[in-house]
Protein backbone atom coordinates (compact mmCIF):
# COMPACT_ATOMS: atom_id res chain seq x y z
CA UNK A 1 0.00 0.00 0.00
CA UNK A 2 1.54 3.14 -1.04
CA UNK A 3 1.71 6.29 0.70
CA UNK A 4 3.16 8.73 2.99
CA UNK A 5 3.41 8.16 6.81
CA UNK A 6 4.34 11.25 9.33
CA UNK A 7 5.08 10.01 12.75
CA UNK A 8 4.53 10.70 15.59
CA UNK A 9 1.07 12.24 15.57
CA UNK A 10 0.95 13.76 18.41
CA UNK A 11 4.25 14.94 20.20
CA UNK A 12 4.94 17.04 23.10
CA UNK A 13 7.74 19.47 23.56
CA UNK A 14 9.55 21.77 26.63
CA UNK A 15 10.83 24.97 25.94
CA UNK A 16 14.61 24.80 25.12
CA UNK A 17 14.30 21.22 23.37
CA UNK A 18 15.27 20.12 19.37
CA UNK A 19 11.93 17.70 18.54
CA UNK A 20 12.53 15.31 15.12
CA UNK A 21 9.12 14.62 13.20
CA UNK A 22 9.62 11.65 10.99
CA UNK A 23 8.07 11.97 7.17
CA UNK A 24 8.32 8.84 5.07
CA UNK A 25 7.45 7.63 1.59
CA UNK A 26 6.86 4.40 -0.04
CA UNK A 27 6.03 6.01 -3.37
CA UNK A 28 9.19 6.46 -5.54
CA UNK A 29 8.74 10.34 -5.62
CA UNK A 30 11.55 12.88 -6.03
CA UNK A 31 10.25 15.53 -4.32
CA UNK A 32 9.15 16.10 -0.97
CA UNK A 33 8.06 18.90 1.40
CA UNK A 34 7.33 20.39 4.38
CA UNK A 35 4.20 22.62 5.57
CA UNK A 36 2.70 24.34 9.06
CA UNK A 37 -0.58 24.89 8.83
CA UNK A 38 -1.84 27.15 11.23
CA UNK A 39 -5.48 28.79 11.59
CA UNK A 40 -5.97 31.71 9.60
CA UNK A 41 -2.82 31.38 7.85
CA UNK A 42 -3.28 28.26 6.03
CA UNK A 43 -0.29 25.94 4.98
CA UNK A 44 3.40 27.87 4.72
CA UNK A 45 6.53 26.01 3.26
CA UNK A 46 8.86 24.88 5.67
CA UNK A 47 11.68 23.36 3.51
CA UNK A 48 11.36 21.02 0.12
CA UNK A 49 13.78 18.78 -1.04
CA UNK A 50 13.95 18.26 -5.09
CA UNK A 51 16.47 15.08 -4.93
CA UNK A 52 18.55 13.73 -2.55
CA UNK A 53 20.76 15.50 -0.75
CA UNK A 54 19.07 18.83 -1.86
CA UNK A 55 17.12 20.70 -0.26
CA UNK A 56 15.68 24.61 -0.18
CA UNK A 57 14.16 26.73 2.60
CA UNK A 58 10.67 27.57 2.14
CA UNK A 59 9.20 30.76 3.22
CA UNK A 60 9.48 30.26 7.47
CA UNK A 61 12.50 28.17 7.58
CA UNK A 62 14.26 29.78 10.31
CA UNK A 63 14.15 27.82 13.53
CA UNK A 64 14.07 24.40 11.22
CA UNK A 65 16.32 22.27 9.73
CA UNK A 66 15.70 19.21 7.18
CA UNK A 67 18.44 16.43 6.02
CA UNK A 68 17.61 14.45 2.66
CA UNK A 69 20.07 11.34 2.82
CA UNK A 70 17.56 9.12 1.65
CA UNK A 71 14.48 9.54 -1.10
CA UNK A 72 11.99 8.11 0.81
CA UNK A 73 13.04 10.12 4.27
CA UNK A 74 12.61 13.73 4.87
CA UNK A 75 12.66 14.31 8.73
CA UNK A 76 12.21 17.90 10.40
CA UNK A 77 13.72 19.10 13.47
CA UNK A 78 12.28 22.17 15.05
CA UNK A 79 14.57 24.00 16.94
CA UNK A 80 15.06 25.62 20.27
CA UNK A 81 15.09 28.66 17.89
CA UNK A 82 11.95 28.20 16.78
CA UNK A 83 10.14 30.73 18.71
CA UNK A 84 6.19 29.48 18.18
CA UNK A 85 6.53 25.71 17.40
CA UNK A 86 3.17 24.84 18.33
CA UNK A 87 1.38 24.09 15.00
CA UNK A 88 0.03 21.67 12.82
CA UNK A 89 2.73 20.45 10.18
CA UNK A 90 2.55 18.65 7.07
CA UNK A 91 4.57 16.47 4.77
CA UNK A 92 4.15 16.01 1.33
CA UNK A 93 5.76 14.30 -1.59
CA UNK A 94 5.37 15.11 -5.30
CA UNK A 95 5.99 13.66 -8.74
CA UNK A 96 4.60 14.67 -12.02
CA UNK A 97 1.37 13.33 -11.40
CA UNK A 98 0.29 15.66 -8.20
CA UNK A 99 0.81 15.66 -4.78
CA UNK A 100 0.84 13.32 -2.09
CA UNK A 101 -0.08 14.60 1.71
CA UNK A 102 0.61 12.56 4.86
CA UNK A 103 -1.79 12.75 7.82
CA UNK A 104 -0.01 15.45 9.87
CA UNK A 105 2.19 16.12 13.44
CA UNK A 106 0.49 17.87 16.05
CA UNK A 107 3.30 19.50 17.71
CA UNK A 108 2.52 20.87 21.07
CA UNK A 109 5.13 22.87 23.30
CA UNK A 110 4.19 22.45 27.29
CA UNK B 1 5.98 36.97 -6.47
CA UNK B 2 3.83 34.40 -6.29
CA UNK B 3 0.81 34.72 -4.30
CA UNK B 4 -2.66 33.25 -3.59
CA UNK B 5 -5.55 34.76 -2.10
CA UNK B 6 -8.38 33.44 -0.36
CA UNK B 7 -10.40 36.43 1.44
CA UNK B 8 -13.08 34.62 3.31
CA UNK B 9 -12.02 33.02 6.39
CA UNK B 10 -15.31 31.37 6.95
CA UNK B 11 -18.42 30.88 4.64
CA UNK B 12 -21.32 29.94 5.73
CA UNK B 13 -24.64 28.50 3.68
CA UNK B 14 -27.83 26.65 3.90
CA UNK B 15 -27.86 23.03 2.17
CA UNK B 16 -29.12 23.82 -1.16
CA UNK B 17 -28.01 26.96 -1.77
CA UNK B 18 -25.21 27.81 -4.59
CA UNK B 19 -21.35 28.01 -2.86
CA UNK B 20 -18.44 30.52 -4.26
CA UNK B 21 -15.48 30.37 -2.70
CA UNK B 22 -13.12 32.84 -3.50
CA UNK B 23 -9.22 32.46 -4.84
CA UNK B 24 -6.94 35.07 -6.21
CA UNK B 25 -3.68 34.56 -7.73
CA UNK B 26 -0.48 36.47 -8.65
CA UNK B 27 2.15 35.09 -10.76
CA UNK B 28 4.41 35.77 -13.76
CA UNK B 29 3.89 32.98 -15.62
CA UNK B 30 0.91 30.01 -16.96
CA UNK B 31 0.07 29.03 -13.31
CA UNK B 32 -1.25 25.71 -12.53
CA UNK B 33 -3.85 26.16 -10.50
CA UNK B 34 -5.53 23.79 -7.60
CA UNK B 35 -8.27 23.28 -5.22
CA UNK B 36 -7.83 21.36 -2.10
CA UNK B 37 -9.92 20.19 1.01
CA UNK B 38 -9.60 18.47 4.05
CA UNK B 39 -12.27 17.02 5.48
CA UNK B 40 -12.96 16.70 9.11
CA UNK B 41 -10.04 14.64 10.43
CA UNK B 42 -8.69 13.68 7.04
CA UNK B 43 -5.97 14.02 5.15
CA UNK B 44 -5.61 17.06 2.54
CA UNK B 45 -6.30 15.65 -0.75
CA UNK B 46 -6.94 17.31 -4.08
CA UNK B 47 -10.30 18.34 -5.26
CA UNK B 48 -10.07 19.49 -8.87
CA UNK B 49 -6.79 21.13 -10.96
CA UNK B 50 -7.72 23.46 -13.40
CA UNK B 51 -5.58 21.61 -16.40
CA UNK B 52 -8.19 18.66 -15.93
CA UNK B 53 -11.34 20.93 -16.26
CA UNK B 54 -13.26 18.65 -14.95
CA UNK B 55 -15.78 18.24 -11.96
CA UNK B 56 -15.59 16.57 -8.83
CA UNK B 57 -18.54 16.04 -6.39
CA UNK B 58 -20.17 19.06 -7.99
CA UNK B 59 -17.51 21.45 -7.89
CA UNK B 60 -15.95 23.21 -10.87
CA UNK B 61 -13.65 26.33 -10.69
CA UNK B 62 -12.55 28.27 -13.95
CA UNK B 63 -9.15 29.78 -14.74
CA UNK B 64 -9.76 33.56 -15.46
CA UNK B 65 -6.61 34.69 -16.65
CA UNK B 66 -7.65 38.13 -17.21
CA UNK B 67 -9.00 38.89 -13.67
CA UNK B 68 -6.42 36.06 -12.09
CA UNK B 69 -9.29 34.35 -10.32
CA UNK B 70 -9.94 30.50 -9.72
CA UNK B 71 -13.14 30.38 -7.89
CA UNK B 72 -14.83 26.69 -6.55
CA UNK B 73 -18.45 27.23 -7.06
CA UNK B 74 -20.94 24.21 -6.66
CA UNK B 75 -24.68 24.90 -7.27
CA UNK B 76 -26.29 23.45 -4.33
CA UNK B 77 -24.44 23.12 -1.04
CA UNK B 78 -24.54 19.54 0.46
CA UNK B 79 -24.19 19.19 4.46
CA UNK B 80 -20.68 16.83 3.67
CA UNK B 81 -19.05 19.65 2.00
CA UNK B 82 -18.28 21.06 4.96
CA UNK B 83 -15.00 21.16 4.87
CA UNK B 84 -11.81 23.69 4.92
CA UNK B 85 -10.28 24.38 1.40
CA UNK B 86 -6.93 25.99 -0.34
CA UNK B 87 -6.67 26.74 -3.38
CA UNK B 88 -3.30 26.60 -4.27
CA UNK B 89 -0.49 27.39 -7.02
CA UNK B 90 2.25 25.33 -8.54
CA UNK B 91 5.33 26.59 -9.17
CA UNK B 92 8.26 25.26 -10.77
CA UNK B 93 8.91 22.22 -13.24
CA UNK B 94 6.02 19.02 -13.31
CA UNK B 95 8.03 16.60 -11.22
CA UNK B 96 9.34 19.09 -8.40
CA UNK B 97 7.80 22.12 -7.97
CA UNK B 98 6.55 23.95 -4.83
CA UNK B 99 3.02 24.24 -4.28
CA UNK B 100 1.54 27.75 -2.66
CA UNK B 101 -1.26 27.85 -0.24
CA UNK B 102 -3.85 30.55 -0.07
CA UNK B 103 -5.58 30.87 3.88
CA UNK B 104 -7.91 28.77 3.27
CA UNK B 105 -11.81 29.06 3.62
CA UNK B 106 -14.02 27.19 6.03
CA UNK B 107 -17.26 26.50 4.38
CA UNK B 108 -19.58 25.59 6.91
CA UNK B 109 -23.27 24.26 5.34
CA UNK B 110 -25.98 24.11 7.91
CA UNK B 111 -29.24 22.16 7.43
Amino acid sequence: DGGITQSPKYLFRKEGQNVTLSCEQNLNHDAMYWYRQDPGQGLRLIYYSQIVNDFQKGDIAEGYSVSREKKESFPLTVTSAQKNPTAFYLCASKNKYGYTFGSGTRLTVV
Amino acid sequence: AQRVTQPEKLLSVFKGAPVELKCNYSYSGSPELFWYVQYSRQRLQLLLRHISRESIKGFTADLNKGETSFHLKKPFAQEEDSAMYYCALSHGSSNTGKLIFGQGTTLQVKP
